[in-house]
């Protein structure tokens, strides 16, 4: 039972070059979650979904696209990168509201 | 949509001591108010949670207290160690138009001297 696991775990990007960051996770949650880490922001919810085949936008979601084509599986693609999408990025799931949410490891990417 | 706050960025302590971080959040529709411990380099974990319908809760040397007329909710951490420095979250999960939505605070920086 491996949680949540993201990949990649590290990444450079030249601006203007796109990526796709895979979420996976064998716990069967309903929800899944892609969130921004910068200093002093906290986490920033970047996109969510409440089930396979549906996603929604949080409060930074300009410049991300997502997609939930499989229950377990939720992509984050960055279709131009900026330096101001250097964060380190962490996906979450958990089954529904009111439950924990848990975390993968994160995935540090830098854009030069 | 849901506002978080989280006050203070910073507190440093003795070991020994209590800490005290307080949260407010906007939309009163939400339900769920958990806690997130990150220590360096690592993901957010899960320490303590509360619903609304409980107005208070502990767990050892932790404790949160939840004011759902005021929309602020607390975490107390007592008899700290060094163990515990470490960045704390809260966060709000809201229902009704916002449901599944899982919204953070910007984080509290605990310190805790020996």
């Amino acid at each position: 039972n491996a949680g949540v696991t993201q990949t990649p775990k590290f990444r450079v990007l030249k601006t203007g070059q796109s990526m796709t960051l895979l979420c996976a996770q064998d716990m069967n949650h309903e929800y899944m979650y892609w969130y921004r880490q910068d200093p002093g922001m906290g986490l920033r919810l970047i996109h969510y979904s409440v089930g396979e085949g549906t996603t929604a936008k949080g409060e930074v979601p300009d410049g991300y696209n997502v997609s939930r084509l499989k229950k377990q599986n939720f992509l984050l693609g960055l279709e131009s990168a900026a330096p101001s999408q250097t964060s380190v990025y962490f996906c979450a799931s958990r089954f529904l509201d009111s439950t924990e949410a848990f975390f993968g490891q994160g995935t540090r990417l830098t854009v030069v | 949509g849901e506002n978080v706050e989280q006050h203070p960025s910073t507190l440093s302590v003795q070991e020994g001591d209590s800490a005290v971080i307080k949260c407010t959040y906007s939309d009163s529709a939400s339900n769920y108010f958990p806690w997130y411990k990150q220590e360096l380099g690592k993901r957010p974990q899960l320490i303590i949670d509360i619903r609304s319908n409980v107005g208070e809760k502990k767990d050892q040397r932790i404790a949160v207290t939840l004011n759902k007329t005021a929309k602020h909710f607390s975490l107390h951490i007592t008899e700290t160690q060094p163990e515990d420095s470490a960045v704390y979250f809260c966060a709000a999960s809201g229902g009704g138009s916002t449901l599944g939505r899982l919204y953070f605070g910007r984080g509290t920086q605990l310190t805790v001297w020996p």
